[in-house]
């Protein structure tokens, strides 16, 4: 497609459940980055895929949380158990790898945790 | 590692005023400069780049930053501010001190009175 795409829009789901939240980034953009953002708050970053480098997961809060990257493309962000404070919205943004490069974000997938 | 600060989380001018956002950034490398902006409920978009052709960048719907190296800073200004300029403004930066990452500042939420 002709942008990044986040499926789905929206979730709801019920404490103590699995989440999956999807990402298809840009063509051949080798960069793809999860944040989160809470109401009100700015982005806070989760994981990081690097081409075929080893992930950056420096950010994700716990090991609750996780994500994968098959063939370079689409990731999918993992949430188990999920608790209320889980609920946000998740952008992922992708780019080409390089200094000048922009990050393009996708709309962004909005969590709510009952 | 490099990093970002932007000064003040809020911000408030009233239609037809100045509108100021600072930025800050932190880079043992030459660094190469962005502000996103995101309107209620979308993604975060491009709004300027800097990448070292020139230190004054022109972005879309008016706004422009200049690069200063000896205050660090890449403020985001634009003359004269328009109702439909409210939102939340990201300043990132990129330096390649062994990958590409972006790293976003906190964000500055932009309020515009008529």
């Amino acid at each position: 497609g002709a942008g990044v795409s986040q499926s789905p829009s929206n979730k709801v789901t019920e404490k103590g459940k699995d989440v999956e939240l999807r990402c298809d980034p840009i063509s051949g953009h080798t960069a793809l980055y999860w944040y989160r953002q809470s109401l009100g708050q700015g982005l806070e970053f989760l994981i990081y895929f690097q081409g075929n480098s080893a992930p950056d997961k420096s950010g994700l809060p716990s090991d609750r949380f996780s994500a994968e990257r098959t063939g370079g493309s689409v990731s999918t962000l993992t949430i188990q158990r999920t608790q209320q404070e889980d609920s946000a919205v998740y952008l992922c943004a992708s780019s080409l790898l390089g200094d000048h490069t922009e990050a393009f974000f996708g709309q962004g997938t909005r969590l709510t945790v009952v | 590692a490099q990093s970002v600060t932007q000064l003040g989380s809020h911000v408030s001018v009233s239609e037809g005023a100045l509108v100021l956002l600072r930025c800050n950034y932190s880079s043992s490398v030459p660094p190469y400069l962005f502000w996103y902006v995101q309107y209620p409920n979308q993604g975060l978009q491009l709004l300027l780049k800097y990448t070292s052709a020139a230190t004054l960048v022109k972005g879309i719907n008016g706004f422009e930053a200049e690069f200063k190296k000896s205050e660090t800073s890449f403020h985001l200004t634009k003359p004269s501010a328009h109702m439909s300029d409210a939102a939340e403004y990201f300043c990132a930066v990129i330096a390649n001190t062994g990958g590409f990452k972006t790293i976003f500042g906190a964000g500055t939420r932009l309020f515009v009175k008529a």
